[in-house]
């Protein structure tokens, strides 16, 4: 079965604190990792992929296939980071890639 | 720029009601996609359709139907619109390159159903 687990609805940090969102999958296949994010009033948008190994405003996110975990990571929270999080698994149905969501993570950074 | 439009960021419609919501891209993507996003659930694939006239249900499909007549542009139909259907409803579409290519994601369309 394709899954996503966020564990946490909710997670609330101060400014400049280190800021891990958690995301587990489970797929048989060979996944492909996504996060995206979604700031207040703005559109669902890709904030990083595993295959790019790239940080994205300061993000990062290493696959760990051992323990099928994709968790976000940044070292100092900003204000700006306030936002709903989703991780996301590229999985194949009929042929076609899909993507399979977790329920979200909502971010508050405080000041 | 990606850009995918959706055609109403508010709708209100009766129970019964037969609703259209539209979307179209303007990136000649093969892949597009409509989910629900509800408060605790996240996002829910509703259909997509990785072609002209083709569609696949996904997780969450009962209650909808779509069309994809052009490439650009794809429909999400309910048939007889339920309270149960109040949501946001999100587009997105994707090119089909190498790997799973990521989804761009149009601005949602709030929909209630009284």
């Amino acid at each position: 079965a394709q899954r996503v687990t966020q564990p946490e609805k909710l997670l609330s940090v101060f400014k400049g604190a280190p800021v891990e969102l958690k995301c587990n999958y489970s797929y048989s296949g060979s996944p492909e990792l996504f996060w995206y994010v979604q700031y207040s009033r703005q559109r669902l948008q890709l904030l990083l992929r595993h295959i790019s190994r790239e940080s994205i405003k300061g993000f990062t996110a290493d696959l760990n296939k051992g323990e099928t975990s994709f968790h976000l990571k940044k070292p100092f929270a900003q204000e700006e980071d306030s936002a709903m999080y989703y991780c996301a698994l590229g999985a194949t149905q009929g042929g076609s890639e899909k993507l399979v969501f977790g329920k979200g993570t909502k971010l508050t950074v405080n000041p | 720029d990606v850009k995918v439009t959706q055609s109403s960021r508010y709708l209100v419609k009766r129970t019964g009601e037969k609703v259209f919501l539209e979307c179209v891209q303007d990136m000649d993507h093969e892949n597009m996609f409509w989910y629900r996003q509800d408060p605790g659930l996240g996002l829910r694939l509703i259909y997509f359709s990785y072609d002209v006239k083709m569609k696949e249900k996904g997780d969450i499909p009962e209650g909808y139907s779509v069309s994809r007549e052009k490439k650009e542009r794809f429909s999400l139909i309910l048939e007889s619109a339920s309270t149960n259907q109040t949501s946001m409803y999100l587009c997105a579409s994707r090119s089909t390159g190498v790997g799973n290519q990521p989804q761009h994601f149009g601005d949602g369309t709030r929909l209630s159903i009284l």
